[in-house]
C-alpha cells in the first residue's frame, strides 16, 4: 500500500532563512514522487517531480528535494525563504495507478 | 500546450440545491482525469476518478456523482445539496505517473 506522511503540519522561517519540509513515503514499488504548492483560494501547482532520475531534483521557484531510498524521504528545501513562499505544500506519491496525497505543511514567512 | 478550465470559480449555493461543476481540459487526449475536495484546514480527498469517457471510479459514498460525457470533459454533480458538501473542489488530469497532476483553478462551493 502506498501512503505519505508529512511530518509537520505547520512550519515558521523567518525570510532569509532556510526552508526544510519533510515528507516521507511507504510505497511498493519504485514511485513518483512530487510536490505541489497550493496559495489561499488557488489550485495546486507543480513545484518538482522525481521520476527514477537523478535523486537531487530542482524545482520552480529556487525549490529542490532529495530522493532517499534508503530512508524513505523525500523533503523538500530552499536555501533562503521569501515571503511569497507562504502557501500549503503538499507531498504526493504515485505508484502509477493513484496519487496519494500527504496531509500538507502550512509554511510561514516572518518578516 | 495543455491546459484545464474549471468554473465557476466560486458558488453559493442553498441546501438541498442542484450542483454542476465544469471541468475541461485541453491539448491532450484520453487523459485520466478526477475530482479532489479539500474542506477547510484539511487535506485533498480524491472523490472520482476516470481513464475514459463513461468510466468513473468513486472513491468516497457521498451525496455526489461524476459523469464524462466526452474525452476531455468531467462534471461533478449532485441533486441535493448538503451542507457538508462546502468546500474547495479541484480537478485535474494526468496522462501517467510521471507527468504527475495538473490541476484546475477550483471552485469554492459554499453550501448556506
Amino acid at each position: 500500500a502506498q501512503s505519505v506522511t508529512q511530518l509537520d503540519s505547520h512550519v515558521s522561517v523567518s525570510e532569509g532563512t532556510p526552508v526544510l519540509l519533510r515528507c516521507n513515503y511507504s510505497s511498493s514499488y519504485s514511485p513518483s514522487l512530487f510536490w505541489y504548492v497550493q496559495h489561499p483560494n488557488k489550485g495546486l501547482q507543480l513545484l518538482l517531480k522525481y521520476t527514477s532520475a537523478a535523486t537531487l531534483v530542482k524545482g520552480i521557484n529556487g525549490f529542490e528535494a532529495e530522493f532517499k531510498k534508503s530512508e524513505t524521504s523525500f523533503h523538500l528545501t530552499k536555501p533562503s525563504a521569501h515571503m511569497s513562499d507562504a502557501a500549503e505544500y503538499f507531498c504526493v506519491v504515485s505508484d502509477g495507478n493513484q496519487f496519494y496525497f500527504g496531509t500538507g505543511t502550512s509554511l510561514t514567512v516572518i518578516p | 500546450s495543455q491546459t484545464i478550465h474549471q468554473w465557476p470559480a466560486t458558488l453559493v449555493q442553498p441546501v438541498g440545491s442542484p450542483l454542476s461543476l465544469e471541468c475541461t481540459v485541453e491539448g491532450t487526449s484520453n487523459p485520466n482525469l478526477y475530482w479532489y475536495r479539500q474542506a477547510a484546514g484539511r487535506g485533498l480527498q480524491l472523490l472520482f476518478y476516470s481513464v475514459g469517457i463513461g468510466q468513473i471510479s468513486s472513491e468516497v459514498p457521498q451525496n455526489l456523482s461524476a459523469s464524462r460525457p466526452q474525452d476531455r470533459q468531467f462534471i461533478l454533480s449532485s441533486k441535493k445539496l448538503l451542507l457538508s458538501d462546502s468546500g474547495f473542489y479541484l480537478c485535474a488530469w494526468s496522462l501517467d505517473r510521471g507527468h504527475g497532476y495538473t490541476f484546475g483553478s477550483g471552485t469554492r462551493l459554499t453550501v448556506v
